[in-house]
């Protein structure tokens, strides 16, 4: 069974500061995907950033990049230039390569950023 | 207006009514998934739909069921509310190669 573990409840940061949030995974599949999703206080889901297994580069959106590390199943979230719009809860997860191919997400690490 | 729609956004009921949260979207594709947020925890999978004919089970779908009326339908309904039902309820649409779910605004359910 696929696992997403996220090891931090909350975290402060700075504005303009940069942060990362961990996020480390368990799956047997050689393919599967990784996502990185922010839930703002209103409760909507908002998408960030993908990362495929077999993309040899880290996926970077804007201030958003994906520290990804295969070898070592983790797939690090990295917020640059943090804003006060930034604080919010963030969710690691992971799609299953084949079957149901629906999203495994983690507990969350909720972000405050501090002026 | 949206790509996925649900209603109601917010519902207050008691232990023993049914409900039903509806869900609809204009993106097209097949895969659909109903998915519950408790508080202060991630989203666990409730049922998925791959098509009109094929609905299969989450993890966590005891006391719901669902019902796929068209491509872009896809209602959950809780036949007799309890309080532990108490949630966020999310339905979603998958983005056919890389997984990507795109979620609608969400309903919040409070059973009492």
């Amino acid at each position: 069974a696929q696992k997403i573990t996220q090891t931090q409840p909350g975290m402060f940061v700075q504005e303009k500061e940069a942060v990362t949030l961990d996020c480390t995974y368990d799956t047997s599949d050689q393919s599967y995907g990784l996502f990185w999703y922010k839930q703002p206080s209103s409760g909507e889901m908002i998408f960030l950033i993908y990362q495929g297994s077999y993309d040899e580069q880290n996926a970077t959106e804007g201030r958003y990049s994906l520290n990804f590390q295969k070898a070592r199943k983790s797939a690090n979230l990295v917020i640059s230039a943090s804003q006060l719009g930034d604080s919010a809860m963030y969710f690691c997860a992971m799609r299953e390569a084949t079957g149901r191919r629906a999203l495994t997400f983690g507990s969350g690490t909720r972000l405050q950023v501090q002026p | 207006d949206a790509d996925v729609t649900q209603t109601p956004r917010n519902r207050i009921t008691k232990t023993g009514k049914r409900i039903m949260l509806e869900c609809s979207q204009t993106k097209g594709h097949d895969r659909m998934y109903w998915y519950r947020q408790d508080p202060g925890l991630g989203l666990q999978l409730i049922y998925y739909s791959f098509d009109v004919k094929d609905i299969n089970k989450g993890e966590i779908s005891d006391g719901y069921s669902v019902s796929r009326q068209a491509q872009a339908k896809f209602s959950l309904s809780l036949e007799s509310a309890i309080p532990n039902q108490t949630a966020l309820y999310f339905c979603a649409t998958s983005a056919p190669v890389t997984g990507e779910l795109f979620f609608g605004e969400g309903s919040r359910l409070t059973v009492l």
